[in-house]
């Protein structure tokens, strides 16, 4: 089983700044990582897939960036609606496995 | 618009069953694998089960194999888990998910069922 490990476990940062997001794999994973955004109450929202890939409709001042075993999520210029529990998945065997999420606080 | 509307979540007791729904809408569902996803209260997220299009290729968490089943009614738009032997471990929201068209990600969510197990 592929470990995804996430840092740091939560971000304090204000609104226009920037957040950089770690996901590191035990093993290499390609670029079969995807990121997702959680807001209590709701469900998961794909932000980025393949690593750098953004989902349909995601904004611009979300990118992702890596391969191998390490992966970064920035959100260029935070907007306080970004405040949410953020998670890492990869693809690369069975079984899919998820990384413990950072919380962003804004 | 893409829509997942789970049911079936509950109360039962740790050694019993329960059969969740998903029933799906605004796309073409047949042409789409599907996922389960849980998450436990206050806690991360974590993969179930994935059924390919047609039915024919299912995997599974090690921890809920042999005695979570997936399946799906393509005719009726519909995917199912079967839960049996459900343990305290498995009280969770289960998330039904379908995938990207071609890649293992999970790209629409329904809102959730809830599934408690407890004496």
């Amino acid at each position: 089983e592929i470990v995804l490990t996430q840092s740091p476990a939560t971000l304090s940062l204000s609104p226009g700044e920037r957040a950089t997001l770690s996901c590191r794999a035990s093993q290499s994973v390609s670029n079969k990582l995807a990121w997702y955004q959680q807001k209590p109450g709701q469900p998961p929202r794909l932000l980025i897939y393949d690593a750098s890939t953004r989902a349909t409709g995601i904004p611009g001042r979300f990118s992702g960036s890596g391969s191998g075993t390490d992966f970064t999520l920035t959100i260029s210029s935070l907007e306080p609606e970004d405040t949410a529990v953020y998670y890492c998945q990869h693809r690369a065997s069975w079984p899919l496995t998820f990384g413990p999420g950072t919380k962003v606080d804004i | 618009e893409v829509q997942l509307v789970e049911s079936g979540g509950g109360l039962v007791q740790p050694g019993g069953s329960l059969r969740l729904s998903c029933a799906a809408s605004g796309f073409t569902f047949s042409d789409y694998t599907m996922y389960w996803v849980r998450q436990a209260p206050g806690k991360g997220l974590e993969w179930v089960s994935y059924i390919d299009g047609r039915g024919g290729s299912i995997h599974y968490v090690d921890s809920v194999k042999g005695r979570f089943t997936a399946s799906r009614d393509n005719a009726k738009n519909s995917l199912y888990l079967q839960m049996n032997s459900l343990r305290d471990e498995d009280t969770a929201v289960y998330y039904c998910a379908r995938g990207t068209p071609t890649l293992a990600y999970f790209e629409y969510w329904g809102q959730g069922a809830l599934v408690t197990v407890s004496s």
